[in-house]
């Protein structure tokens, strides 16, 4: 599976979009990007998926360039229970049964 | 999606001795994932428990150090044998939403302690 880069930690303020980058200039043609969270003492928590259009559900929305080697998870209000590691993920769809490879992900801390 | 139990939720161990956790689901699934998160590290997968078959471990997984029962669709138990403070992490158990789409749910996992 393709590695990702993700900035170690941002800040945000509370009430205004946080917009989380990540690199994966190697991904493949079959290869997703996930986005998962963990906020502290939980286990990590699906949030998004997409292979190359954009996609938005309740909790966020993903935006991923043209050439796929970069994307950005959006949470358009962020609030202070969106504190968390956000961990950008690329893999297959199918026969990676569930072997997800989480990298160090980055810290978001959203403040009053 | 899944609600997923893990049990217990922390302990504090001796070394040398061995603990299980369990993994209860609230719906039968056909996979199930067993991952380690280490202090201040990130999640590791040690291996996938499938019901009817042996579990198949990740590189530097072995099954004499984490066995794996999967007795029926909804359960699940990991054992760390042996345990040394190097054993001392958050073990979570994980089971995919829908078929194919890598889309987890995960417990809360188990703190464990090793002095």
């Amino acid at each position: 599976d393709a590695k990702t880069t993700q900035p170690p930690s941002m800040d945000c303020a509370e009430g205004r979009a946080a917009n989380l980058p990540c690199n994966h200039s190697t991904i493949s043609g079959n290869e997703y990007v996930y986005w998962y969270r963990q906020i502290h003492s939980q286990g990590p928590q699906y949030i998004i998926h997409g292979l190359k259009n954009n996609e938005t559900n309740e909790m966020a929305s993903l935006i991923i360039t043209e050439d796929r080697k970069s994307s950005t998870l959006i949470l358009p209000h962020a609030t202070l229970r969106d504190t968390a590691v956000y961990y950008c993920i690329v893999s297959r769809r199918t026969d990676s049964w569930g072997k997800l490879q989480f990298g160090a992900g980055t810290q978001v801390v959203v403040t009053p | 999606s899944a609600v997923i139990s893990q049990k217990p939720s922390r302990d504090i161990c001796q070394r040398g001795t061995s603990l299980t956790i369990q993994c209860q689901v609230d719906s039968q699934v056909t996979m199930m994932f067993w991952y380690r998160q280490q202090p201040g590290q990130s999640l590791t997968l040690i291996a996938t428990a499938n019901q009817g078959s042996e579990a198949t471990y990740e590189s530097g997984f072995v099954i004499d150090k984490f066995p794996i029962s999967r007795p029926n669709l909804t359960f699940s138990t990991l054992t760390v044998s042996n345990m040394s403070p190097e054993d001392s992490s958050i073990y979570l158990c994980s089971v995919e939403r829908s078929s194919g789409a890598n889309v987890l749910t995960f417990g809360a996992g188990s703190r464990l302690t090793v002095l």
